[in-house]
């Protein structure tokens, strides 16, 4: 079956950039769904949701993230990326990648594979 | 922004009773609401898409229903595995948003 699982610096830099990656295993990426997503939950908090990819490119981003955040596909190495710049200690968080799926009338949202996440610390 | 508000912070529910959570759109966002179960320390679960259609393996005491702006998802009988917080969350408009969560402990 279908797993996500994140990897990446669990240490970032006040200021600097944070970087993720997501590798789908179990199938492609490609042909598994057409969105994927970064969501995450800083310490003791509820979920927030950073952006959305769709697979011709097109990204859709939380509006106050917006300026900071890059959401990118890699088919080839069934991987997704997330990217957030300038980092500050409001962003440490568990963040997780996971996978919007189609309703019966094949509208996507619903998230309904998740990695594990990964703790991501912004510290000097 | 479409802001989703779970009314309930905390719902206190002895074992075998029913509960109901509630999550409010501050405008529609037709049928297009889903539920999430989330443990300590675990990833969240898709329970409920589509506002009242249950996702594969999730156990039938679990139901959603509701459109537009008002939401329900009931727990017919809670079970020691059901203790968790819940999260709405709409994915109608962009940019997609969640509640800020219900925790549901033993009473």
């Amino acid at each position: 079956q279908l797993q996500l699982q994140e990897s990446g610096p669990g240490l970032v830099k006040p200021s600097e950039t944070l970087s993720l990656t997501c590798t789908v295993s179990g199938g492609s990426i490609s042909s598994s769904s057409p969105y994927w997503g970064w969501i995450r939950q800083p310490p003791g908090e509820g979920l927030e949701w950073i952006g959305t990819i769709y697979y011709s490119g097109g990204t859709y981003y939380k509006p106050s993230l917006k300026s900071r955040v890059t959401i990118s596909v890699d088919t080839s190495r069934n991987q997704f990326s997330l990217k957030l710049s300038s980092v500050a200690a409001a962003d440490t968080a568990v963040y997780y990648c996971a996978r919007p799926a189609a309703d019966s009338s094949g509208y996507y949202g619903s998230f309904d594979i998740w990695g594990q996440g990964t703790l991501v610390t912004v510290s000097s | 922004e479409i802001v989703m508000t779970q009314s309930a912070a905390t719902l206190s529910v002895s074992p075998g009773e029913r509960a109901t959570l509630s999550c409010r759109a501050s405008q529609s966002v037709s049928s297009h609401l889903a539920w999430y179960q989330q443990k300590p320390d675990q990833a969240p679960r898709l329970l409920i898409y589509g506002a009242s259609t249950r996702a594969t393996g999730i156990p039938a005491r679990f139901s959603g229903s509701g459109s537009g702006t008002e939401f329900t998802l009931t727990i017919s009988s809670l079970q020691s595995e059901d203790f968790a917080v819940y999260y709405c969350h709409q994915y109608n408009n962009w940019p997609w948003t969640f509640g800020q969560g219900t925790k549901v402990e033993i009473k």
